[in-house]
């Protein structure tokens, strides 16, 4: 069974600092990687996704996130933040082949001034 | 595009209540659905999914029922509520066949009194 390991419950960070919300997974076979982001009392927004190519992937709000298949891991990044990414982000991924996703914990991201 | 809505989007019930969310998908046809429950800092754990009309698996046996009386309509159950089914209720979609991103919709906040 596939697992995602959100390392981080809280993440403080100052405004305009850079920031990195740690993801680890567990599958016995290939993946398909994701990022949402979710603002107090609303849905999830995916963020970024990687399904295949490149290892880094672009998402929106200036987010990013690395690939690295040797070390399981789906790190994501943004290399100065605002006040209003203060929200909590969800990483998830699904193997290939199955229908559902799994779906990590939530690290909270707390931007302050 | 594609737009999801969920309604209502607060109930507060009384113990012992019936309950009824409906979620319903504009812009796309046959899309796999699913309902989510999120309990306060215990991330999100996925309740029912369907790949098609009366197609209901349940990943949690609970006294909460689903169903998709049309394709793009799916409804979150139940004859009696528990206090323990408080909490936030999200329905996503994502496109038919090996499932990939799925994007969800605004939720809805249940309080059980």
């Amino acid at each position: 069974a596939q697992s995602v390991t959100q390392l981080d419950s809280q993440v403080p960070v100052f405004e305009e600092a850079p920031v990195e919300l740690r993801c680890n997974y567990s599958s016995s076979v290939s993946v398909y990687l994701f990022w949402y982001v979710q603002y107090p009392n609303q849905g999830l927004q995916l963020l970024l996704k990687y399904l295949s190519g490149s290892t880094l992937v672009k998402g929106i709000n200036g987010f990013e996130a690395e690939f690295n298949k040797s070390q399981t891991s789906f790190h994501l990044r943004k290399p100065s933040v605002h006040i209003s990414d203060t929200a909590e982000y969800f990483c998830a991924v699904i193997p290939s082949g199955y229908s559902t996703l799994t779906f990590g914990k939530g690290t909270m991201l707390l931007v302050s001034p | 595009s594609q737009t999801i809505h969920q309604w209502p989007a607060t109930l507060v019930q009384p113990v012992g209540s019936p309950l009824s969310l409906e979620c319903t998908v504009e812009g796309t046809s046959n899309p796999n659905l699913y309902w989510y429950r999120q309990a306060a800092g215990r991330g999100l754990q996925l309740l029912f999914y369907s790949v098609g009309i009366g197609q209901i698996s349940s990943e949690v046996p609970q006294n909460l029922s689903a169903s998709r009386p049309q394709d793009r309509q799916f409804i979150l159950s139940s004859k009696k509520l528990l206090l323990s089914d408080s909490g936030f209720y999200l329905c996503a979609w994502s496109a038919p066949g090996p499932t990939r991103e799925q994007y969800f919709g605004p939720g809805t906040r249940l309080t059980v009194t």
